[in-house]
């Protein structure tokens, strides 16, 4: 059972523009969310999080909003750039329970010149 | 930032050997270390948990005797991949953290190891 969504495997976006990736979420205990860029062959880097407190935060080109009546979390660069290439990670915890990060399989980014 | 070694980071292996992959925490102490196996095209799969000075918790559906976690201390943890076959021949990374802390980052991710069964 798949507790963490990304329901699109790829995408693609015209450089300068803007990229958004969408991430749904199923268990009701999730506090804490996060993306992630990953690259083949490499581990996962951390790009930014948000508390469930919060509905969006921000942090340069990148911003992440969160709905929870939705379960529905979205992350969006602005402006896309060819280094933006990548697949990127949804992932979600639920901090005072077992506090394990649970990934979603990835949208795979590609920036178009 | 927190740095996660992983080694090695890639190594094949014939068929029924046993692979040992290491993952240290170079300059923080990490009680708990989640070890993840991706395979092509897929997401993250958390296969366990490991706290220091106890027991790994597995995952449902991970084979505990096959994967043998080991957390001796708060900087390595180690997986051995048993009996190796084909089949386990997928992308391990592991990840570091000290329990409930309250950083944006949450945990530090290793560079991951290609296991390649032949």
């Amino acid at each position: 059972d798949q507790q963490v969504k990304q329901n699109s495997p790829s995408l693609s976006v015209q450089e300068g523009r803007i990229s958004i990736l969408n991430c749904d979420y199923t268990n009701s205990m999730f506090d804490y969310f996060l993306w992630y860029k990953k690259y083949p062959a490499e581990g996962p880097t951390f790009l930014i999080s948000i508390s469930s407190i919060k509905d969006k935060n921000e942090d340069g080109r990148f911003t992440v909003f969160l709905n929870k009546s939705a379960k529905h979390l979205s992350l969006h660069i602005v402006p896309s750039q060819p280094g933006d290439s990548a697949v990127y990670f949804c992932a979600a915890s639920a901090r005072f329970r077992d506090d394990k990060i649970i990934f979603g399989k990835g949208t795979r980014l590609h920036i178009l010149p | 930032g927190a740095v996660v070694s992983q080694h090695p980071s890639w190594v094949i292996c014939k068929s029924g050997t046993s692979v040992k992959i290491e993952c240290r925490s170079l300059d923080f102490q990490a009680t708990t270390m989640f070890w993840y196996r991706q395979f092509p095209k897929q997401s993250l799969m958390l296969m366990a948990t490991s706290n220091e000075g106890s027991k790994a918790t597995y995952e449902q559906g991970v084979e505990k005797d096959k994967f043998l976690i080991n957390h001796a201390s708060l900087t390595l943890s180690t997986l051995t991949v048993t009996s190796a076959h084909p089949e386990d021949s997928s992308f391990y990374i592991c990840s570091a953290r000290v329990r409930f802390q309250l950083t944006p980052q949450k945990a530090f991710f290793g560079q991951g190891t290609r296991l390649t069964v032949v």
